[in-house]
This record gives C-alpha cells, sequence and structure tokens, in this order.
C-alpha cells in the first residue's frame, strides 16, 4: 500500500505570494491533518479534515486554509506569504477522526519564504 | 488551551544507556500517542496509550501513561545508535497537540 504523498516536496515563494501544497492520503483513508514543523515551534496543529469537512482548527491566522476533495486528497493554502511562514508542512493521514487512529505522516513540503 | 509539554528538549547519552522522555498535559488526555522522528525525516507513529495507568513495551522500549491521564513517559533500555532522532508524544484532547520533542543522541 503506498503511503502519504505531499506535493512539492521543496518551494521557494517570495513575501505576499500564495502557495497551495497538495496531499494525498494512504488508500481508505479518510481524515487528513496538516501540520508545520519549525526548529523553534515543533509541531504545530493546523487543521484536521474528514469527510470533506474541517472538523478541528489549531490557533493559526486566515491566511492558512484547506480543503479536502471527496477523493480525500486535500489541500491547504497559504496567502499573503510571510517569512515565518518558512517551514515544513507534513501531513497525515489516518482511518477515521481522532482517537484511537494513528495517524500516518508524509515526507513533507519545505516551504521557503524569501 | 490544551498544552502539551515534554522534557527534556535534548538528550546525549553513551551507547548501552538508558534514556526517557516525558510528556505533561495541562488537561485529561482522551490516549496519548507517541511518535519517532528520524533525523531528515518525518514522524513515525510508534505506539497509542488509552486507558489510565497503561503501560506498553516494544523491545527496549516501555510507555506509560499516567493514572490521571495527563503525563505519560517513554523508556528505552539500553540505547542504541538506531534509537538517535526526535520523540513526540500527541496528546488528544478535542484535536492532536505535540509536545516539543525530545532530540536523543547515541555516541557509539
Amino acid at each position: 500500500k503506498a503511503g502519504v504523498t505531499q506535493t512539492p516536496r521543496y518551494l521557494i515563494k517570495t513575501r505576499g505570494q500564495q502557495v497551495t501544497l497538495s496531499c494525498s492520503p494512504i488508500s481508505g483513508h479518510r481524515s487528513v491533518s496538516w501540520y508545520q514543523q519549525t526548529p523553534g515551534q515543533g509541531l504545530q496543529f493546523l487543521f484536521e479534515y474528514f469527510s470533506e469537512t474541517q472538523r478541528n482548527k489549531g490557533n493559526f491566522p486566515g491566511r492558512f486554509s484547506g480543503r479536502q476533495f471527496s477523493n480525500s486528497r486535500s489541500e491547504m493554502n497559504v496567502s499573503t506569504l510571510e517569512l515565518g511562514d518558512s517551514a515544513l508542512y507534513l501531513c497525515a493521514s489516518s482511518l477515521g477522526q481522532g482517537a484511537p487512529y494513528e495517524q500516518y505522516f508524509g515526507p513533507g513540503t519545505r516551504l521557503t519564504v524569501t | 488551551g490544551q498544552q502539551v509539554m515534554q522534557i527534556p528538549q535534548y538528550q546525549h547519552v553513551q551507547e548501552g544507556e538508558d534514556f526517557t522522555t516525558y510528556c505533561n498535559s495541562s488537561t485529561t488526555l482522551s490516549n496519548i500517542q507517541w511518535y519517532k522522528q528520524r533525523p531528515g525525516g518525518h514522524p513515525v507513529f510508534l505506539i497509542q496509550l488509552v486507558k489510565s495507568g497503561e503501560v506498553k513495551k516494544q523491545k527496549r522500549l516501555t510507555f506509560q501513561f499516567g493514572e490521571a491521564k495527563k503525563n505519560s513517559s517513554l523508556h528505552i533500555t539500553a540505547t542504541q545508535t538506531t534509537d538517535v532522532g526526535t520523540y513526540f508524544c500527541a496528546g488528544l484532547n478535542n484535536d492532536m497537540r505535540f509536545g516539543a520533542g525530545t532530540r536523543l543522541t547515541v555516541k557509539p
């Protein structure tokens, strides 16, 4: 079974631009969560989608948004990029929402904002 | 809001020594999960604890969930160089909150 895939793997953008990241979960997984990982802040929860609906949201500004499609694939969008948005963005899929489901992480998208 | 604190931030050990990382939550958790992230890699699920006072073992790794379901620990016996990486706990209440992680380095 193929793992979680994320595209692109690396991205360089300039301040003020917007970016869209994509995540394809493991086949059969219906929940997708997004995380931001930085050296200083660790893994920060962005949001979770299940059955095309956002179920939970972390403490990030409205510039961060996402969506999930009927095939469970998910995208996240960051508008008006800031230097502080430079990070590794990880998505994780699971069979269902919340407990007791373990999460399977993708390799991440490394975003650099200049 | 829910906070998950993890200590220590770093731990450097000699191969063969033991290692422990601790997680504490400000609120009672539904469950807690542990993940390992190798340098340059992504987090990989290790285990999930659900019951109060639960103890689970995986070879040299021992995981505990506190009686109040607000703290947890991961203990590695006789570390090996393959244990190198960052260990994260993740507590679930309304959403999944990760601890900051403990970066383990092992000197051969």
